[in-house]
């Protein structure tokens, strides 16, 4: 168990619906990421947050968007949703934004979209 | 860009065994880390072991150590004494000095580990 909590574990939606996935990071930890799994693409950087700062993009889509609350907990926020974003998510977390954190992850959201 | 490429999609392996995972990265940077996951099939993404770039020795954590060959731009993951346990998916991960803390990563190798 890394200490990171993700809900919930699974999300069965249809297209064009939105869905909220939430991240809680472990005890101390001020960085949040989000990852995309997908069986085409590969595990992909989304997103990264610090401290309610967003510090980095990597290949989000526009439907999607994220924040990180003052409790440092994030959401990830899927719209327009279509049936390539089946996939699943994981978030991780750092004690800090430095590159020598290492990045801990959490039991991933796993999302079906019909 | 960074690219990371793991040119084994399956191995295997016998139990108490050992076996050497592949790892090739493509980057301009000079610093940076290198990382290995694994994934069982729970779907839990695990640190296994990381290492520094400017760091010349090589990484070690009970039976898992890796041969990194900067010059090479290799990363290899070998894992000594394999149990049952070690089954899984193995991911390669390159993280640069520079980008965000953004986490590149292979495509993975599926290991199974035989009784």
């Amino acid at each position: 168990d890394s200490g990171v909590t993700q809900t919930p574990k699974h999300l069965i939606t249809a297209t064009g619906q939105r869905v909220t996935l939430r991240c809680s990071p472990r005890s101390g930890d001020l960085s949040v990421y989000w990852y995309q799994q997908s069986l085409d693409q590969g595990l992909q950087f989304l997103i990264h947050y610090y401290n309610g700062e967003e510090r980095a993009k990597g290949n989000i889509l526009e439907r999607f968007s994220a924040q990180q609350f003052p409790d440092l907990h994030s959401e990830l926020n899927l719209s327009s949703l279509e049936l390539g974003d089946s996939a699943l998510y994981f978030c991780a977390s750092s004690v800090a934004s430095g590159v020598q954190e290492t990045q801990y992850f959490g039991p991933g959201t796993r999302l079906l979209v019909l | 860009a960074q690219t990371v490429t793991q040119s084994q999609p399956e191995m295997s392996v016998q139990e108490a065994e050992t076996v050497t995972l592949s790892c090739t990265y493509d980057t301009s940077e000079s610093n940076y880390y290198l990382f290995w996951y694994k994934q069982p099939p729970s779907r839990q993404m695990i640190l296994v072991i990381r290492q520094e770039a400017y760091k010349q020795q090589n990484a070690t954590e009970n039976r898992f150590s890796v041969n990194f060959q900067k010059a090479a731009k290799s990363f290899s993951l070998k894992i000594s004494d394999s149990q049952l346990g070690d089954t899984a998916m193995y991911f390669c991960a390159f993280m640069p000095n520079n980008a965000g803390n953004m986490l590149t990563f292979g495509g993975g190798t599926r290991l199974m580990v035989k009784p």
